[in-house]
Order: C-alpha cells, then sequence, then structure tokens
C-alpha cells in the first residue's frame, strides 16, 4: 500500500552518458524525497518535492514529480564518476518516512 | 558541526550477548529513528521518536528495543542479538516527524556495522 518502487536496482553507464531512476506508488504522493548514498557512506539528503509536476534542478541532476503525484524521477546528464552510488527515494507517511530499496550507480570512465 | 555521531562504528559480537548503540544529535532536532540496511532491501525502519518519552515501531522492530530520555540521544539496545541482526544500522534524525503533507530533511549517521556470530 505505502511502498514505493524503484527502478531499475542496478544501472552501468559509461561516463558521459546519462542516467534516470524512477520512484512509483500505486498511490497518492504527498511528497517525495531523494537521498544519495556513496559507497561506504551513509545517505545524504538531495531533494524534496511537494507539488505535482514539479521539476527542480541542480546542476546536472533534474528531478521530477509527476502530475498526478503517484510517480517521481531523477534524471543525471552527462554522469561522472562522482556520481556512483546509490539513489533511494522516500515518501513521507504520519510519522515515518517510508524509503524505495534505491537504485545502484556505477559509471565505467 | 551539526552532526548525527554513532557508537560504535564497528562491532562483532557473539549470540545472545546485549550490546547498545549509542545514537547522539547536535541540531535539537524533535525526531529520531533507527533504520537496517541490508543488500537487496534498502533502508527499513526500525523505531523512531517524536519527541522526548515517545517512541514507536517501524517495519521492522522484532528483536530491538529503544530509549528517548533526552532529546539528542536515542540508543538502539539488542538485548539478545541473533546472527540474522547482522547489519549495517543508521540513526537519523530530523527538526520535525515526517507528515503525510510534508517531511523535513532526515540527517543520518555514519553508520554502526554489526556481526553477531
Amino acid at each position: 500500500g505505502q511502498q514505493v518502487m524503484q527502478i531499475p536496482q542496478y544501472q552501468h553507464v559509461q561516463e558521459g552518458e546519462d542516467f534516470t531512476t524512477y520512484c512509483n506508488s500505486s498511490t497518492t504522493l504527498s511528497n517525495i524525497q531523494w537521498y544519495k548514498q556513496r559507497p561506504g557512506g551513509h545517505p545524504v539528503f538531495l531533494i524534496q518535492l511537494v507539488k505535482s509536476g514539479e521539476v527542480k534542478k541542480q546542476k546536472r541532476l533534474t528531478f521530477q514529480f509527476g502530475e498526478a503525484k503517484k510517480n517521481s524521477s531523477l534524471h543525471i546528464t552527462a554522469t561522472q564518476t562522482t556520481d556512483v552510488g546509490t539513489y533511494f527515494c522516500a515518501r513521507g507517511s504520519q510519522g515515518n518516512l517510508i524509503f524505495g530499496k534505491g537504485t545502484k550507480l556505477s559509471v565505467k570512465p | 558541526e551539526a552532526q548525527v555521531t554513532q557508537n560504535p562504528r564497528y562491532l562483532i559480537t557473539v549470540t545472545g550477548k546485549k550490546l547498545t548503540v549509542t545514537c547522539s544529535q547536535n541540531m535539537n532536532h524533535e525526531y529520531m529513528s533507527w533504520y537496517r540496511q541490508d543488500p537487496g532491501l534498502g533502508l527499513r525502519q526500525i523505531y523512531y521518536s517524536m519527541n522526548v518519552e515517545v517512541t514507536d515501531k517501524g517495519d521492522v522492530p522484532e528483536g530491538y528495543k529503544v530509549s528517548r530520555k533526552e532529546k539528542r540521544n536515542f540508543p538502539l539496545i539488542l538485548e539478545s542479538p541473533s546472527p540474522n541482526q547482522t547489519s549495517l544500522y543508521f540513526c537519523a534524525s530530523s527538526l520535525s516527524p515526517p507528515l503525510a503533507a510534508y517531511s523535513y530533511e532526515q540527517y543520518f549517521g555514519p553508520g554502526t556495522r554489526l556481526t553477531v556470530t
């Protein structure tokens, strides 16, 4: 019911290629957060999306929230080796944050 | 520096030997929580606390206890650890509890890698 599904589970790209990860829900999301976890590190907050159709950019990262607020995506343009890590989406619920299983990105130089 | 600290960072123990993982934050955050991270399963919430003396179960609370006697500390207690509790544990805090309408940024600690043999 409240789970968020992330696809793909793994993505291997050549440096310079684009990358997209998707976060889907069967129910309407009130808000969605994105986190990045570097190898051996801890999750670090990237952004929160709240409005239907919202698009936010952080340098080469573009975050989108679907019009129906049931999905979200993170797109990285021209990946670099520093983008390596696992990207998680998380939905807010009353009292807790529910994380997707993440997309692990590897970048070949 | 605003941060969440956890201790120990690494721990190898034996089945049944009680242990405590400490978590402390210096940001005056109301909300604190514990997650475990296992390959292929992502981050699963163990317990969370909305404020001092208020704690509640997350998705995987079995075998764990917590307490919140002070705002800054939120220890995770394993009364009788078992091998299936071998995992990477993260403590996190945020200004206020996540809500359906809005959620504040979660700040994560560096993690505690626990091995139970």
